[in-house]
């Protein structure tokens, strides 16, 4: 089955430890991106990755890192957590860049941050 | 800037018309599309018009686009309690694939 998939679901962490959200989509997708969604806010995009070893900074990417080795994996990384990245965090694939190619959710992550 | 705004409640009875809302700012924006959050559950693609059209229609959807005034709805005829979920309308700004998000519109469907 065609997914994008994520893990931890659900994650409760206290501020300054160290945390990897990790992302994986089996439809070779080249472009691949992570968002978060706050109530009232909508999502806003952290950071994007147009192919491997491609990345880039989103409108809100202050306090996250990413990496993208291979073309299937686009983890997420919090190298020191504050309570303000209490959030949801959504990360999605779509085939290319193009403005008219879907883009394929995950199912989410839900951190909080103590 | 980019902005994109849409009301944050609608309810309506079952088998009613729901109408959702939402403006945008950028009039690059080649594309624009309707997503559907259930609860629990991440966002899919309902549908998306493309900026050169007036109307599109998709079974129980209707989508309208008012370029001039930059105003988005999506009409759902018939509207079922599985309809119920958060809308979010989003624009997509011609740069690399990233989309630009509305606060999304919980619709909640009374029996």
């Amino acid at each position: 089955e065609a997914q994008v998939t994520q893990n931890p679901r659900y994650l409760i962490t206290v501020t300054g430890k160290k945390l990897t959200v990790t992302c994986s989509q089996n439809m070779n997708h080249e472009y691949m991106s992570w968002y978060r969604q706050d109530p009232g806010l909508g999502l806003r995009q952290i950071y994007y990755s147009m192919n491997v070893e491609v990345t880039d900074k989103g409108d809100v990417p202050e306090g996250y890192k990413v990496s993208r080795k291979e073309k299937r994996n686009f983890p997420l990384i919090l190298e020191s957590p504050s309570p303000n990245q209490t959030s949801l965090y959504f990360c999605a694939s779509s085939p290319g860049a193009g403005v008219q190619n879907e883009q394929f959710f995950g199912p989410g992550t839900r951190l909080t941050v103590l | 800037g980019e902005d994109v705004e849409q009301s944050l409640f609608l309810s309506v009875r079952e088998g009613d018309s729901s109408v959702i809302n939402c403006t945008y700012t950028d009039s690059s924006s080649t594309y624009l599309y309707w997503y559907k959050q259930e609860p629990g559950a991440g966002l899919q693609l309902l549908t998306y018009i493309f900026s050169n059209m007036d109307m599109k229609q998709d079974q129980r959807l209707t989508v309208l686009l008012n370029k001039k005034d930059k105003h988005l709805s999506l009409r759902i005829a018939d509207t079922q309690t599985g309809d119920s979920a958060i809308y979010f309308c989003a624009e997509s700004p011609n740069q690399g694939g990233k989309l630009i998000f509305g606060q999304g519109t919980e619709l909640s469907v009374k029996p």
